[in-house]
């Protein structure tokens, strides 16, 4: 089974503090993938990356940055953590397939909820 | 960025009952797949449909693409209470690189009532 782990569930920052969530997965996946998810408004795509130091912006990538220097791991980077950021963060993962079209499903970790005060 | 309109967003039953979750949007899918979620983890993976006017069955949920490839429907038949959880499609639009980059709608929350 495909693993996607975050290092944390659960966060608590102060505003204007740097944070960093992790990402991890054990299945040599080329895609990975930063959503956040807000009730009411299902998952936003924050970030994604399709090979290592490579990246792309999502919908919304305001306040966010991100890095991928190994192909297992994705960082989430709050530059300076606002109250807006206050969400659940999920990591997901997915095997290439290619550009035009996309069937693979992605494996998903089971969230951090960062909260910040 | 392109929308998906997912409805409803709530959906409270009594177990055997049947229901209908909705998904559309005004542009071409090249394939849309549908999760569900429970509490404190992550969407997991129920189906992916790829083909205008496919229909596929896992057990008591139906999923149909429709046929211009903009719509797609859940229906779950005679509901239990462990069919509870949020319900969530997500679409790959079509044309463009996508690197696997889907669009989710807002999501349905079922709940089924004992």
């Amino acid at each position: 089974d495909v693993k996607v782990t975050q290092s944390s569930r659960y966060l608590v920052k102060r505003t204007g503090e740097k944070v960093f969530l992790e990402c991890v997965q054990d299945m040599d996946h080329e895609n990975m993938f930063w959503y956040r998810q807000d009730p009411g408004l299902g998952l936003r795509l924050i970030y994604f990356s399709y090979d290592v130091k490579m990246k792309e912006k999502g919908d919304i990538p305001e306040g966010y940055s991100v890095s991928r220097e190994k192909k297992e791991r994705f960082s989430l980077i709050l530059e300076s953590a606002s109250t807006n950021q206050t969400s659940m963060y999920l990591c997901a993962s997915s095997p290439s397939s290619g550009l035009g079209s996309y069937n693979s499903p992605l494996h998903f970790g089971n969230g951090t909820r960062l909260t910040v005060t | 960025t392109q929308l998906l309109e997912q409805s409803p967003q709530f959906l409270s039953i009594q177990e055997g009952e049947n229901l209908t979750v909705y998904c559309n949007s005004s542009s071409v899918f090249s394939s849309l797949q549908w999760y569900r979620q429970e509490p404190g983890e992550g969407p997991v993976l129920l189906v992916t449909v790829v083909t205008g006017g496919e229909v596929k069955k896992l057990k008591r949920l139906t999923f149909q693409f429709g046929d211009a490839r903009k719509d797609s429907s859940l229906h779950i038949t005679a509901a239990q209470p462990g069919d509870t959880g949020l319900y969530l499609c997500a679409a790959a639009f079509a044309g463009g690189t996508s690197y696997g980059k889907l669009t989710f709608g807002q999501g349905t929350i079922l709940t089924v009532h004992p």
